[in-house]
């Protein structure tokens, strides 16, 4: 069991439709953060989300950290094909000295 | 300015072989973290440096090592090779510890080990 659970695990869908993707965990974490990889590459940082209730939008992307900070969820509107990717969220582990865990990734995938 | 920068991007070793992979963080950056990436673990923590000095390290046997230089640039060892060391290394550089506020991730060393 992965400290940070992500669903679903894959998503298929056409262009102009809405998508979330969910991130949870039993922890409490300071902030989390959400990435996107493509394929061959390193992950890029999307955003951080660091205080309870926090929405965050960038662009046609929405962010939330739940109130408890032990969720997270992002909201894709009128999805794109460039927004294909693979979806992971992080988090540092206190209990583990803080080190950045990551959950096991959505992967996204948009059809025109 | 540069991204991270990782070098070589694709590897191929034999059993048994030892590897080097080299890291360039941006310039600035102090912390740098490495990651190994699979198809069934995801990405998993290696260690994390931070000037010079190893700041947490992951569950990995001791035949992974890294180290940190004073410019910041770092590398990771692993020797004796196995099979299930083949995986996507990726290098992650922060200006602070722990990446708190988020990591920049190089491309990645494809390692392939037959």
């Amino acid at each position: 069991t992965q400290l940070l659970e992500q669903s679903p695990q894959f998503l298929s869908i056409q262009e102009g439709e809405n998508l979330t993707v969910y991130c949870n965990s039993s922890s409490v974490f300071s902030s989390l953060q959400w990435y996107r990889q493509e394929p061959g590459e390193g992950p890029v940082l999307l955003v951080t989300v660091v205080t309870g209730g926090e929405v965050k939008k960038l662009k046609r992307l929405t962010f939330q950290f739940g109130d408890a900070r032990k969720d997270s969820s992002l909201h894709i509107t009128a999805a794109q094909p460039g927004d294909t990717g693979l979806y992971l969220c992080a988090g540092p582990y206190q209990a583990a000295g803080n080190k950045l865990t990551f959950g096991g990734g959505t992967r996204v995938l948009v059809k025109p | 300015k540069a991204g991270v920068t990782q070098t070589p991007r694709y590897l191929i070793k034999t059993r048994g072989q030892q590897v080097t992979l080299s890291c360039s963080p941006i310039s600035g950056h102090r912390s740098v973290s490495w990651y190994q990436q699979t198809p069934g673990q995801g990405l998993q923590f290696l260690f994390e440096y931070f000037s010079e000095t190893q700041r947490n390290k992951g569950n990995f046997p001791g035949r992974f090592s890294g180290r940190q230089f004073s410019n910041s640039r770092s590398e990771m060892n692993v020797s004796t090779l196995e099979l299930g060391d083949s995986a996507l290394y990726l290098c992650a550089s922060s200006l602070k510890a722990r990446g708190t506020y988020g990591y920049t991730f190089g491309s990645g060393t494809r390692l392939t080990v037959v």
